[in-house]
């Protein structure tokens, strides 16, 4: 079984500055891990995720993760954020057997001018 | 590619009524799942499609609960004796299987209140 922690609920940042998402996770299989970012009123969409490989993972809108193995985490940074980055972000792992997703409870991030 | 489809966007029903929401997941996609969410919570996983067979089911799925996805084309959500718990937003996304770890694709949920 897999288990999913984000362990901010909300993260309140300014416009500009770089924020960090702390996703935690636990598993008895290899998994591969998510990001996905949710705006108001909108579908989850995909940030970026880590299926093998490099443990730095690229997406889009200027977010990146790195993939942790030994501390079990999958934290997500921005250098610099926007307030069109408000939204909540959605950490995820998913077993390599097949797609079923299992996601944490969230991170709302609020950002102000 | 329009993207995953739900309808309706939402749907508000009297405790004990039956409901039916329908995705349609993007062209060619094989890989079907439902999903709900409930606020302030991440999704929860509720059932499986790889084309029209369900492969699996969560046990949050009670037999309350029904989908269905003939032809493995769009699928349908039943719940019956719909109950205040149900209340939630139920997603569907879809993916087209490029081994594990495809991208799930989500279309925007549809909002259920039981009154």
């Amino acid at each position: 079984a897999q288990s999913v922690t984000q362990l901010d609920s909300q993260v309140p940042v300014f416009e500009e500055a770089p924020v960090e998402l702390r996703c935690n996770y636990s598993s008895s299989v290899s998994v591969y891990l998510f990001w996905y970012v949710q705006y108001p009123n909108q579908g989850l969409q995909l940030l970026l995720k880590y299926l093998s490989g490099s443990t730095l993972v690229k997406g889009i809108n200027g977010f990146e993760a790195e993939f942790n193995k030994s501390q079990t985490s999958f934290h997500l940074r921005k250098p610099s954020v926007h307030i069109s980055d408000t939204a909540e972000y959605f950490c995820a792992v998913s077993p390599t057997s097949w797609g079923k997703l299992q996601f944490g409870a969230g991170t709302q991030v609020v950002v102000t001018p | 590619d329009t993207g995953v489809s739900q309808d309706p966007r939402h749907k508000i029903t009297k405790r004990g009524q039956n409901v039916t929401f329908r995705c349609d997941p993007i062209s060619e996609h094989n890989r079907l799942y439902w999903y709900r969410q409930t606020l302030g919570q991440g999704p929860e996983f509720l059932t499986y499609f790889q084309n029209e067979a369900q492969l699996e089911k969560s046990r949050l799925l009670s037999d309350r609960f029904s989908a269905e996805r003939p032809k493995g084309s769009f699928s349908t959500l039943e719940i019956q004796r719909t109950e205040q718990g149900d209340s939630a937003m139920y997603l569907c996304a879809s993916s087209l299987t490029e081994g594990a770890g495809d991208t799930q694709y989500f279309g925007p949920g549809t909002r259920l209140t039981v009154l």
